[in-house]
């Protein structure tokens, strides 16, 4: 069955980095494009971007263009999303999730990171 | 930047029906689809394509899309249906675009 298994919870200091692995199984990774989308505690989802697993291309969204970067690496079947410069504001469940027509019909089961000095 | 609004909450009793609103300009040119979020768990896609239902997706969730609004409706909602729900569409220049999401209460 397909599946998206994510890697597990991080714990950050203001400033830095974080790196979130999602691997796909049970389907053709770079036929589907991959969506990010994080949810604070106890906000609405929110997007972050997407990549097309075949060609890599990427579309971010505004409000985190910059400090977001998503790759792929087929022969894994795995995505990536990396966040710089993290602040108190970007703890969070980050999930990702299948795209089918720019929805999105197969979810991970989030990874949390925290901020905090 | 494109913008969906949700009601924050709705409330049904048990087999009643339910419906749940999502406003945008022009939304009913755009595809909607809807989410399902139970607490501590990843939401699952309940209606795609405005009204479509994916496989395992129960008859009681249906939905419909025109002008500024989609609505999501369940009928005869059972106390399972508690859950927040989150509208979703496309727009070609800020991307994917969810709602605020709503709490639908089950009393």
């Amino acid at each position: 069955q397909v599946q998206l298994v994510q890697s597990g919870a991080e714990v950050k200091k203001p400033g830095a980095s974080v790196k979130v692995s999602c691997k796909a199984s049970g389907y053709t990774f770079s036929i589907y494009a991959m969506h990010w989308v994080r949810q604070a505690p106890g906000q609405r989802l929110e997007w972050m971007g997407w990549i097309n697993a075949g060609n890599s291309n990427t579309k971010y969204s505004q409000k985190f263009q910059g400090r977001v970067t998503i790759t792929r690496d087929t022969s894994a079947s795995t995505a990536y999303m990396y966040l710089s410069s993290l602040r108190s504001e970007d703890t969070a469940v980050y999930y990702c999730a299948r795209d089918k027509g720019g929805l999105m019909d197969v979810w991970g089961k989030g990874t949390t990171v925290t901020v905090s000095s | 930047s494109y913008e969906l609004t949700q009601p924050p909450s709705v409330s049904v009793s048990p087999g009643q029906t339910a419906s749940i609103t999502c406003s945008g300009d022009k939304l009913g040119d755009k595809y909607a689809c809807w989410y399902q979020q139970k607490p501590g768990q990843s939401p699952v896609l309940v209606i795609y394509q405005d009204n479509k239902r994916p496989s395992g997706i129960p008859e009681r969730f249906s939905g419909s899309n025109s002008g500024n609004t989609a609505t999501l409706t369940i009928s005869g909602t059972q106390a399972m249906d508690e859950a927040y729900y989150y509208c979703q569409a496309w727009d070609s220049s800020t991307g994917v675009v969810f709602g605020g999401g709503t709490k639908l209460t089950v009393l």
